[in-house]
């Protein structure tokens, strides 16, 4: 059975541009997450999806940050325009329904601003 | 505030050696303790604990939950190189939303 899947894998832009991620869950997971990763510490949710419901985006900063997930399965968190602080891993995450415990995470996407 | 606390930061042992890492939380609706492996990828589920004093094993590496106390523990025996990364732990609260709480990671290096 395939994994999580996100692309790209790493990613370098200048400060301003633009930058979206793609993730396509495992087959059947209803909840989809993102999350950013910074060195030395834990995940930090970005948004969570039931099926195409946004459920969660509390700490998604809206003003530069954009997420979808039309028909509820492959999901793209978009960023405009990238800053500095935007240098990080998007992991992105999926499980059967939230508060079924284990998450399985693709590989990541590495961003760089420059 | 809900929050997930690890210690240590980062630990360096020798191979063979049995570490135990440590995995402290306030949380309010407590569901569930999660552990997971990071290596350079994506992390990795190892456990979900959910009642205090049961053990949970695979292989080298078990873990446990003291609800009273609030934390958890996950011991690794005869370490090996390969055990090398940051573990995490996670906490589920589920009250009207559900929340998935992280831990900062202790990082674990194994020197042969």
């Amino acid at each position: 059975e395939a994994g999580v899947v996100q692309s790209p894998r790493y990613k370098i832009i200048e400060k301003k541009q633009p930058v979206a991620f793609w993730c396509n869950p495992i087959s059947g997971h209803n909840t989809l997450y993102w999350y950013r990763q910074n060195l030395g510490q834990g995940p930090e949710l970005l948004i969570r999806y039931e099926n195409e419901e946004a459920v969660d985006d509390s700490q998604l900063p809206k003003d530069r940050f954009s997420a979808e997930r039309l028909k509820g399965v492959d999901s793209t968190l978009k960023i405009q325009p990238a800053e500095l602080g935007d240098s990080a891993v998007y992991l992105c995450a999926s499980s059967l329904e939230s508060g079924h415990g284990e998450l399985f995470f693709g590989e990541g996407s590495r961003l760089t601003v420059l | 505030e809900d929050k997930v606390v690890q210690s240590p930061l980062s630990l360096v042992v020798h191979e063979g050696d049995t570490v135990t890492l440590n995995c402290s939380y306030e949380v309010t609706n407590f569901r569930s303790l999660l552990w997971y492996k990071q290596e350079k990828k994506a992390p990795t589920f190892l456990f979900m604990l959910t009642s205090s004093g049961i053990e949970k094993k695979s292989g080298r590496l078990s873990s446990i939950l003291d609800k009273k106390e609030l934390f958890s523990i996950l011991n690794i025996t005869a370490t090996q190189t390969g055990d090398s990364a940051i573990y995490l732990c996670a906490v589920e609260a589920w009250d009207s939303n559900y929340q998935l709480i992280w831990g900062a990671g202790t990082k674990l290096i194994i020197k042969p």
